[in-house]
């Protein structure tokens, strides 16, 4: 069976400081790996998508991939109390055309003001 | 742009009814649609997926079922509602391939 696990938290950090989300992943076969944010009582949001190996940059978001560890994680610069939420790692592989996607349980992260 | 519509946002039902949630899906043709479960304090549970009309593959086998009967119309159906039901349930599309899956803004869905 296909698991994606990342430490439940809470994740306690500064604000301004830099938040550090982890996740790892059994199935080598992995093709797509998805970061989203989920407020409480609300939907998942995508923040952040990557398939190849390194980094991805979008704004205070940076994603790294290395599949030889089967290793992805998620960086949050200059942290904001709105960021606030947890974070779900998702990993995915496409065959016969569809997306399955495997979640980790999520990472509760609290940045205190 | 794609948006997605999922109603109701809240439902209580009683233990053995019925139960009907609906998901569409504008802006795109022939999305990939799945059904999630979200227990309190557990990650998200795959329930339904569909590639096509009237395709529908199940991921885990309860008393709940899935219909797709037109493009953008993605229907979560149970004809006896049990307490381990209960949970919030979201309903989000991809296109084809490798992109991302979108979530609707979910149902929690309470059986008393």
């Amino acid at each position: 069976q296909k698991e994606v696990e990342q430490n439940s938290g809470p994740l306690s950090v500064p604000e301004g400081a830099i938040a550090s989300l982890n996740c790892t992943y059994s199935d080598r076969g992995s093709q797509s790996f998805f970061w989203y944010r989920q407020y409480s009582g609300k939907s998942p949001e995508l923040i952040m998508f990557i398939y190849s190996n390194g980094d991805k940059e979008d704004g205070r978001f940076t994603a790294q991939l290395n599949k030889a560890s089967q290793y992805v994680s998620l960086l949050i610069r200059d942290s904001q109390p709105s960021d606030s939420a947890t974070y779900l790692c998702a990993v995915a592989d496409a065959a016969g055309g569809y997306q399955k996607v495997t979640f980790g349980i999520g990472t509760k992260l609290q940045v205190i003001p | 742009s794609q948006t997605i519509h999922q109603w109701p946002a809240t439902l209580v039902q009683p233990v053995g009814s019925p139960l009907s949630l609906e998901c569409t899906v504008e802006g795109t043709s022939n999305p990939n649609l799945y059904w999630y479960r979200q227990a309190a304090g557990r990650g998200l549970q795959l329930l339904f997926y569909s590639v096509g009309i009237g395709q529908i593959s199940s991921e885990v086998p309860q008393n709940l079922s899935a219909s797709r009967p037109q493009d953008r119309q993605f229907i979560l159906s149970s004809k006896k509602l049990l307490l381990s039901d209960s949970g919030f349930y979201l309903c989000a599309w991809s296109v084809r391939g490798d992109s991302p899956l979108h979530f609707g803004n979910g149902t929690r869905l309470t059986v008393t």
